[in-house]
């Protein structure tokens, strides 16, 4: 079945470090591939997406390269701050014919970048 | 822009009442989909609704059902609530009909329900 892995946390970085937040999965057909952000007490807001292979989506300084050689789609920042704090959702949603399938989440990985 | 509208945000229920949680998704989207996330959890896919017609069924326990009307608003409706359904509930909607060539799925804020 399809699935997605992502790296446990809680990841704890300073400010202005780099992040990575390791992204895999698994599936069937041509998924789309997308990362989501929960802020504390919130809801879920899209982050960015990839469609297609070698798609790179970016958002707010944040970036992922949709992999399909390596089934990957590794969320990248190259300066966090103390508001990314969050946890953070790969998911993916498989096409099936012309239609799309639900999304398929991994477990999250929250963020805790300090001063 | 319009967003996914969900109501009420927040709900107190007692154990074996039952709640109804409504959703509006964006304008023109034709795809409305329900999760529901325990806490500390990630999202679990309940059930979805292309048309009006459900689409799909995950984990969704035989005590809700829900329902997408003909102004494409959807209702989770949930009997005989347990502890254990204290949980954020989700609903998010799509185009497949084209609007979104990539079908995004856009979540609402969500609703919390609490089961005491």
């Amino acid at each position: 079945g399809n699935s997605v892995t992502q790296m446990e946390g809680p990841v704890t970085l300073s400010e202005e470090a780099f992040l990575t937040i390791n992204c895999t999965y698994t599936a069937t057909g041509y998924p789309s591939l997308f990362w989501y952000v929960q802020y504390p007490g919130e809801g879920l807001q899209l982050l960015l997406k990839a469609t297609k292979a070698d798609d790179k989506g970016s958002n707010k300084g944040f970036e992922a390269t949709y992999r399909k050689e390596t089934t990957s789609f590794h969320l990248e920042k190259g300066s966090v701050q103390v508001s990314d704090s969050a946890v953070y959702f790969c998911a993916l949603s498989e096409r099936y014919g012309g239609s799309q399938g639900n999304l398929i989440f991994g477990k999250g990985t929250k963020l805790s970048v300090k001063p | 822009a319009a967003g996914v509208i969900q109501s009420p945000r927040h709900l107190i229920k007692e154990k074996r009442e039952t709640a109804t949680l409504k959703c509006y998704p964006i304008p023109r989207h034709d795809t409305v989909y329900w999760y529901q996330q325990g806490p500390g959890q990630d999202p679990q896919f309940l059930i979805s609704f292309y048309e009006k017609m459900q689409s799909d069924k995950g984990s969704i326990p035989d005590r809700f059902s829900a329902q997408q009307f003909s102004d494409y608003h959807s209702e989770l409706n949930m009997s005989s609530l347990e502890l254990g359904d204290s949980a954020l509930y989700f609903c998010a909607s799509s185009s497949i009909g084209g609007v979104d060539p990539g079908n995004t799925i856009y979540f609402g804020e969500g609703s919390w329900l609490t089961v005491v």
